[in-house]
């Protein structure tokens, strides 16, 4: 069975310093997917990750894929209060699968 | 182009009742899937839909059913609520592996009393 872990879990920060949270995930997998909810709201996808050594980034958020560690980190650079939300990593076997298996997600608040 | 349609917003129910809940893919999305979110077990996948035909089904009892049309809309539905069913249910749609993504709904709040 496929499990994804985040950590951490929670994670408070100043405005202006750097993070990282970690997603692990326990067998081979095809796709990894990073999202963001703000409280109440739906997913908002910010990365998919298909390959080894993947990296993308926007703005002030980086995602990074390591296939062969079973980990992908979300960097966080110089945070701002507009990044509070909670992220969920999320990965998908095979093609056609269509089921996500989601990481416990990390609550971010940013303090000004 | 108009995004992931979920209706209703909010549902108040009594144990016991059962729900309907609909959600409409972006055009030309195929594949719907549903997902339970809850503050103790997180995002749980309910099931997907393509095509009309159930591919993929999660760990749930059997009061989860759902369906798809032949415009692709789905619709999903618990019988039998227990207070333990109140959630936020998200559908997401996507192009089946030939873009790879999913886009979520605004998601149905439903809260069991």
């Amino acid at each position: 069975e496929l499990k994804v872990e985040q950590n951490p879990l929670f994670l408070s920060m100043q405005e202006g310093k750097n993070y990282t949270i970690y997603c692990n995930y326990s067998t081979t997998s095809d796709r990894l997917y990073w999202y963001r909810q703000d409280p109440g709201k739906s997913l908002e996808s910010l990365f998919v990750l298909l390959s080894n050594g993947a990296v993308k980034q926007e703005g002030r958020l980086m995602a990074s894929l390591d296939t062969k560690a079973r980990l992908s980190t979300l960097h966080i650079t110089a945070a701002v209060h507009d990044l509070s939300a909670t992220y969920f990593c999320a990965v998908e076997r095979g093609f056609g699968n269509e089921k996500l298996t989601f990481g416990t997600g990390t609550r971010l608040t940013i303090i000004p | 182009k108009a995004g992931v349609t979920q209706t209703p917003r909010y549902l108040i129910k009594t144990r016991g009742q059962q729900v309907t809940l609909s959600c409409s893919p972006i055009s030309g999305h195929r594949s719907v899937s549903w997902y339970q979110q809850t503050p103790g077990q997180g995002l749980q996948f309910l099931f997907e839909y393509f095509s009309e035909t159930q591919r993929n089904k999660g760990n749930f009892p059997g009061r989860f059913s759902g369906r798809q049309f032949s415009n692709s809309r789905s619709e999903m539905n618990v019988s039998t609520l227990e207070l333990g069913d109140s959630a936020l249910y998200l559908c997401a749609s996507s192009l089946n592996g030939v873009n790879y993504g999913y886009t979520f709904g605004s998601g149905t709040r439903l809260t069991v009393v």
